[in-house]
């Protein structure tokens, strides 16, 4: 069964709407999780690092007030984009790893993804 | 900069064939190196992780191969199988490194 889980699937609204999206780890706590961004036949790019009870680190070029980010706990993420303007639309993954120490050696496990297309 | 390349074109293959997909990368000493596969609308799955002091990783079907001389991994799937269609992605990750960089992906179709 999944191990992240990330909702909505889908959303479609108006420029200028706000848009909230969950990331979920079911089996197990995860004090990071990741936020990317995948435009078709491109590479997943690195929007963020999720830091629980600590603030984001955002990757270079990354709005850090478009592009909300809050991990109130150790299993729960939320990106918010604010103000959803056209070029906004894109394909938006989560993911996190397992917290052992040798976490290099830990595969990611992502979510199902986020289509959000802006009108 | 650092840079993954992965084969853009799409990979084609007849079923019951072996499948190879590459992966190159520039810049970049990796400790470990990752295989994905996403399929379309969905999330990256993990498949594979090879170390750098690996040679070759195992997987019923699935062979990776790591080369840090040549800066190369191969992903060999044997007898594939058209449920194989889908895009594969080459991951990188360093010792100590916290960031995953991933490749943009091959996209194979295993024709029955």
């Amino acid at each position: 069964g999944a191990v992240v889980s990330q909702h909505p699937s889908r959303v479609i609204c108006k420029s200028g709407t706000s848009v909230k999206i969950e990331c979920r780890s079911l089996d197990f706590q995860a004090t990071t999780m990741f936020w990317y961004r995948q435009f078709p036949k491109q590479s997943l790019m690195l929007m963020a690092t999720s830091n629980e009870g600590s603030k984001a680190t955002y990757e270079q070029g990354v709005e850090k007030d478009k592009f909300l980010i809050n991990h109130a706990s150790l299993t729960l993420s939320t990106l918010t984009v604010t103000s959803a303007h056209p070029e906004d639309s894109s394909f938006y993954i989560c993911s996190a790893r397992p917290p052992t120490p040798d976490r290099e050696n830990q595969p990611q496990h992502f979510g199902d993804g986020t289509r959000l297309s802006i009108l | 900069s650092q840079k993954i390349e992965q084969n853009s074109e799409a990979l084609n293959i007849q079923e019951g064939k072996t499948a190879t997909l590459t992966c190159n990368y520039t810049n970049y000493s990796p400790a470990y190196l990752q295989w994905y596969r996403q399929d379309p609308g969905r999330g990256p799955v993990f498949l594979l992780l090879i170390r750098e002091n690996e040679k070759e990783k195992r997987k019923e079907r699935l062979k990776v191969t790591f080369d840090t001389t040549l800066k190369q991994s191969l992903f060999h799937i044997t007898a594939s199988q058209p449920a194989d269609s889908a895009t594969y992605l080459c991951a990188l990750l360093h010792t100590g490194g916290f960031k995953t960089i991933f490749g943009a992906g091959t996209r194979l179709f295993v024709k029955a």
